[in-house]
């Protein structure tokens, strides 16, 4: 089945950038997602990409995603304190519905 | 986020209670899903309702037993859990042809 891989944790300096990594097994995937989910909250959506764009930028989130590798990234510029939370990267190749994540990245941002 | 909706926010109980936890969504969306989130381990559908019917049931042991009476309304009825069965369980709404899911804030479960 498909599977979606994160490494657990990052730790950063407040106005560093942060660079979040995925990797993700299944070739047909169309749509790829960041979540961020803060203490005792859901899942909140950050930015997506479609699979036939290769990078996407939003303010300071830049997502760059090789197709070839099945690799995704998400790149927080200039990281604050408020932006430590887990992470997840998720897919889906087969509609809305069905997305597949992976186990999280916790974001740590010292002052 | 008030557009989703989750209650109660934690929920102690033993294995031969019974208890169900509720999932509200303000958003006028057709599709509810029911979540759980472990440590260390990746989101896991759980159920999944379009339109009020159930659509997706990913293999989940018949002691979680989900309703959904209306569009905006997700139940998931617990009876007879185990120990590993604690975690976090996550409601999410969506429209359907619609990229976005959005989530309601959890309901801790703990089972002892």
């Amino acid at each position: 089945g498909e599977d979606v891989e994160q490494s657990l944790f990052l730790s950063v300096r407040e106005g560093d950038s942060s660079v979040i990594n995925c990797t993700y097994t299944d070739s047909s995937s169309t749509y790829l997602y960041w979540y961020k989910q803060e203490p005792g909250a859901g899942l909140q959506l950050l930015t997506y990409i479609f699979s036939n764009m290769d990078m996407k930028q939003d303010q300071r989130l830049t997502v760059l995603l090789n197709k070839k590798d099945k690799h995704l990234s998400l790149r927080i510029a200039d990281t604050q304190t408020g932006d430590s939370a887990i992470y997840f990267c998720a897919e889906t190749n087969t509609g809305f519905q069905k997305l597949v994540f992976g186990t999280g990245t916790r974001l740590l941002v010292s002052p | 986020e008030t557009g989703v909706t989750q209650t109660p926010r934690h929920l102690v109980m033993g294995m031969t209670n019974k208890k169900s936890l509720k999932c509200e969504q303000h958003l006028g969306h057709n599709a509810m899903y029911w979540y759980k989130q472990s440590a260390k381990k990746p989101l896991e559908l759980m159920f999944v309702y379009s339109l009020e019917e159930r659509v997706e049931n990913n293999s989940v042991p018949s002691r979680f037993s989900p309703e959904c009476p209306n569009s905006s309304h997700l139940f998931l009825h617990l009876h007879t859990l185990q120990p590993e069965d604690s975690a976090l369980y996550l409601c999410a709404s969506s429209q359907d042809g619609v990229y976005e899911q959005y989530f309601g804030p959890g309901t801790r479960l703990t089972v002892t």
